[in-house]
């Protein structure tokens, strides 16, 4: 089945630096890799989601880049703030919709 | 956009009752249902997927007789923790599958459901 590793397991930074987040798969039949973001006791969010058939995509302040050669993708965020601590997590989705889920990274703005 | 609700959003029970959960899928149908768990600090980790009219797919190391699902309609699935144990206190997450035109599918999930079995 997919596997999918999520690094780094914790990240701190200080308000307004950029934040990167990494994650790889197993399955080259995965073609959806969404990204979450998840508070204390709640839902995760769809913050940012790319498809197979791109290499890039952006909305504001987050970005996400696919290599689907080497299977891995990645969510950068640019000048964080507070409100940005979370935990994010990212995953892979075969086509039948089925998510395979990093094991997630604690992010801390210091303000 | 899409609504998913889960009920009930929390239960406590006594350790060998049974809970069932549902989940619904508010303004789209959706033949597939996905049930997550979610233990404190961890990832979320798939543990079946309910299949409307037909029976449920379990991943590896999920009880189907413990964790028993019906997906009875197209707006409903159902998950229903037999026998309780405290070890099955966790969050549920359950989540549906939307196409959306030429986009593909977007997953939207459920609020969750807190179980604490005592």
């Amino acid at each position: 089945g997919e596997n999918v590793e999520q690094h780094p397991s914790t990240l701190s930074v200080q308000e307004g630096d950029s934040a990167v987040i990494k994650c790889t798969y197993s399955d080259s039949a995965s073609n959806y890799f969404p990204w979450y973001k998840q508070e204390l006791g709640k839902r995760p969010q769809l913050i940012i989601d790319i498809r197979s058939n791109v290499g890039e995509k952006k909305d504001q302040r987050i970005a996400v880049t696919l290599n689907k050669t080497a299977k891995h993708f990645s969510l950068h965020i640019t000048e964080t703030q507070p409100e940005d601590s979370a935990v994010y997590f990212c995953a892979a989705s075969i086509p039948g919709g089925k998510s395979t889920f990093g094991d997630g990274t604690t992010l801390t703005v210091k303000p | 956009g899409a609504v998913v609700s889960q009920h009930p959003s929390w239960v406590i029970c006594k350790s060998g009752t049974s809970v069932k959960i549902e989940c619904r899928s508010l303004d789209f149908q959706a033949t597939t249902m996905f049930w997550y768990r979610q233990f404190p600090k961890q990832s979320l980790m798939l543990m079946a997927t309910s299949n409307e009219g037909s029976k449920a797919t379990y991943e590896q190391g999920v009880e189907k007789d413990k964790f028993l699902i019906n997906h009875a309609s197209l707006t409903l699935s159902t998950l229903t923790v037999t026998s309780a144990h405290p070890e099955d206190s966790s969050f549920y997450i359950c989540s549906a599958p939307r196409v959306l035109g030429n986009s593909g599918r977007e997953q939207f999930f459920g609020p969750g459901t807190r179980l604490t079995v005592l």
